[in-house]
């Protein structure tokens, strides 16, 4: 299957700052990419879809200042949680699609869990 | 608006045994597709197996079947053979056209533990 990564896996920092992390697609050029939030034992809920060269699609109750999307190019898209607070520690994973048409699979990275102090 | 229920927060099957985990799901859009997703303890989503909702037939992958009943609009899974590396848990998801097309939609999950 096609190979989602996301960097860094594991992020612990101190509240007030900021942290970015990327979802790039490896080996195939992804349209559109989805950013998830988990929290333990729970499902995974949408925050956004991000579009390569638009402004990403936020769900709603999600803070469009707080988690600052960016998808640059069709293999790389980033999260940044501005100003983190302990309270955004969770589990963030992000997907990629490259389908054209009709409900086409999802590939997961392997996820970032953001610990904010 | 979509939804997606597993009604089975926790299931357990022995070594060897099948074993059927529920998903139901709710949506006005006659054009969705279904899938399951499987997620270890380390927190990857590993995709299982698809069903779009025009498929005659009932998908397949190896020992994951999705048992598609549209009447009912359930869509299990059924693993056969379980081993102990299945143990995990296991997310049912929608996905519907139009403007939300691609955007998944999850259900709650069930922890799915195999017994030697």
């Amino acid at each position: 299957g096609a190979v989602v990564s996301q960097h860094p896996s594991r992020v612990i920092c101190k509240s007030g700052t900021s942290v970015k992390i990327e979802c790039r697609s490896l080996d195939f050029q992804a349209t559109t990419m989805f950013w998830y939030r988990q929290f333990p034992k729970k499902s995974l809920m949408l925050m956004a879809t991000s579009n390569e060269g638009s402004k990403a699609t936020y769900e709603q109750g999600v803070e469009k200042d707080k988690f600052l999307i960016n998808h640059a190019s069709l293999t790389l898209s980033t999260l940044t949680v501005t100003s983190a607070h302990p309270e955004d520690s969770s589990f963030y994973i992000c997907s990629a699609s490259f389908g054209l048409a009709g409900s086409d699979t999802q590939y997961f990275g392997p996820g970032t869990r953001l610990t904010v102090l | 608006a979509q939804k997606i229920t597993q009604t089975q927060p926790g299931m357990f099957v022995q070594e060897k045994e099948a074993v059927t985990l529920d998903c139901t799901y709710d949506t006005s859009d006659p054009s969705y597709g279904l899938f399951w997703y499987k997620q270890p303890s380390s927190g990857e989503m590993i995709f299982l197996i698809y069903q779009g909702s025009y498929d005659q037939q009932n998908a397949t992958e190896g020992r994951y079947s999705l048992n598609f009943q549209k009447a009912r609009k359930s869509a299990n899974l059924v693993i056969s053979a379980s081993q102990l590396g299945d143990s995990a848990m296991y997310f049912c998801a929608m996905s519907v056209g139009g403007t939300s097309y691609g955007k998944l939609t999850f259900g709650q999950g069930t922890i799915l533990t195999v017994h030697p």
